[in-house]
């Protein structure tokens, strides 16, 4: 089945610093690939997503691109604010069937962003 | 617009109670799920549902059952609650478009906790 594999946490980084997050899928055919975040004590919030290879998605300084040929979708941010600290899924769905509308997360990536 | 919402926000039961926790979306989407998040471990599918008179098991269906009479509404029961079921619990809803099905709204969760 399909399945999503994230960088264990937690990532602890200074103001300003490089964000990335690993995100590695595995699926059948061309999935569509999601970041969603978690702010303490919220519902999780889609931040960006792709729908086919070479896409980039980008929303708030974040970016990922949907890379086929490393089955990967990193995201990455150039300057993290205390504001980002969060918890990071990765996500993919399907192209075909039910697994086209279910989602399949990864573990989540705990984010602390320190001044 | 309200999104999804959920209630209650919190509760606690005991071994045994039987409890349902309520779902409702405003934005006329078909799709309607339930995940249970544990700590560290991401979301888990629990039940879903395409349309109204349409549901379906995700990935860890034991000790819940769902109805779905109108498209707003889908409530997630749980008949004989288990210390295993504390968790948050988050429902979601999605859409079909031209593209297929797309992303997924959360709603703020129910913290449960069994004793």
């Amino acid at each position: 089945g399909d399945s999503v594999t994230q960088m264990e946490g937690p990532v602890t980084l200074s103001e300003e610093a490089f964000l990335t997050i690993n995100c590695t899928y595995t699926a059948t055919g061309y999935p569509s690939l999601f970041w969603y975040v978690q702010y303490p004590g919220e519902g999780l919030q889609l931040l960006l997503k792709a729908t086919k290879a070479d896409d980039k998605g980008s929303n708030k300084g974040f970016e990922a691109t949907y890379r086929k040929e490393t089955t990967s979708f990193h995201l990455e941010k150039g300057s993290v604010q205390v504001s980002d600290s969060a918890v990071y899924f990765c996500a993919l769905t399907g192209d075909s069937g039910a697994g086209s509308y279910q989602l399949t997360f990864g573990k989540g990536t705990k984010l602390s962003v320190i001044p | 617009n309200a999104g999804v919402t959920q209630t209650p926000k919190f509760r606690i039961l005991k071994i045994g109670q039987s409890m349902t926790l309520q779902c409702t979306q405003d934005m006329n989407h078909n799709y309607m799920y339930w995940y249970r998040q544990d700590p560290g471990m991401g979301l888990k599918l629990i039940y879903y549902s395409v349309g109204a008179g349409i549901t379906d098991k995700g990935e860890v269906p034991n000790g819940y059952n769902v109805s779905r009479s109108t498209t707003e509404d889908f409530p997630l029961r749980l008949e004989l609650a288990a210390p295993s079921q504390t968790s948050v619990y988050f429902c979601a809803s999605s859409q079909r478009g031209l593209a297929g099905v797309r992303e997924q709204y959360f709603g703020p969760g129910t913290r449960l906790t069994v004793t």
